[in-house]
């Protein structure tokens, strides 16, 4: 069966301090992969997404980046926080065709201080 | 206007009571969530949908796609269902989700 892992679950890190969050899926290939964030009394937004290896579209401008140097591996990362930047960072899947469901990680609340 | 929405923004109910939470779209569907979000932040994927009605349990959600609105039914309430539920909107013309503001559910024992 497919399934999705997201770390960490929680993370505090400094203002101007790096980020690398990591997200896998196991038990298919060719996923689209997604990252969403939801601010705080807010509702979630979707920052990037692929469908393919190397492949990243953005939908937000902001002072993050996404990679995905493995069909299966989707990883969300900054060079330099803001404190903006905190929130709670999901990450999904779907299957390439039409009609298929999401599958959603289990979350990263992400506090920079 | 957001382009899907939800309808209580926070909800209050006495155990075992009838709940229903109201989601209405704008735009172009292909598929239509509602996920559950728990204090600790985790979200867990409730239903799928794009036509007719899905029942798991105690929950109970519908579409109706000419009207553009679902409904996510909880019967026999139960404090352990208190949480945010989102209706989320797969669009049509892009390979995106567009989530909903979130109702929040308490449930009184």
């Amino acid at each position: 069966s497919q399934t999705i892992h997201q770390w960490p679950a929680t993370l505090v890190q400094p203002v101007g301090s790096p980020l690398s969050l990591e997200c896998t899926v196991e038990g298919t290939s060719n996923p689209n992969l997604y990252w969403y964030r939801q601010a705080a009394g807010r509702g979630l937004q979707l920052l990037f997404y692929s469908v393919g290896i190397g492949q990243i579209s953005s939908e937000v401008p902001q002072n993050l980046s996404a990679s995905r140097p493995q069909d299966r591996q989707f990883i969300l990362s900054s060079k330099k926080l803001l404190l903006s930047d905190s929130g709670f960072y999901l990450c999904a899947w779907r299957p390439g065709w039409v009609g298929a469901g999401y599958t959603f990680g289990s979350g990263t609340r992400l506090t920079v201080v | 206007k957001n382009e899907v929405e939800q309808s209580p923004q926070n909800l209050t109910a006495q155990e075992g009571e009838f709940i229903t939470i109201n989601c209405s779209y704008s735009v172009g569907i292909s598929a239509l969530h509602w996920l559950q979000q728990h204090p600790g932040g985790g979200i867990v994927s409730l239903f799928m949908l794009s036509s007719g009605k899905k029942k798991h349990g105690r929950l109970i959600a519908t579409i109706n796609i000419q009207e553009k609105h679902s409904s996510l039914h909880i019967t026999a309430s139960h404090p352990r269902d208190s949480a945010v539920y989102i209706c989320a909107a797969s669009k049509t013309s892009y390979d995106k989700v567009i989530f909903g503001p979130g109702t929040s559910l308490s449930v009184i024992p």
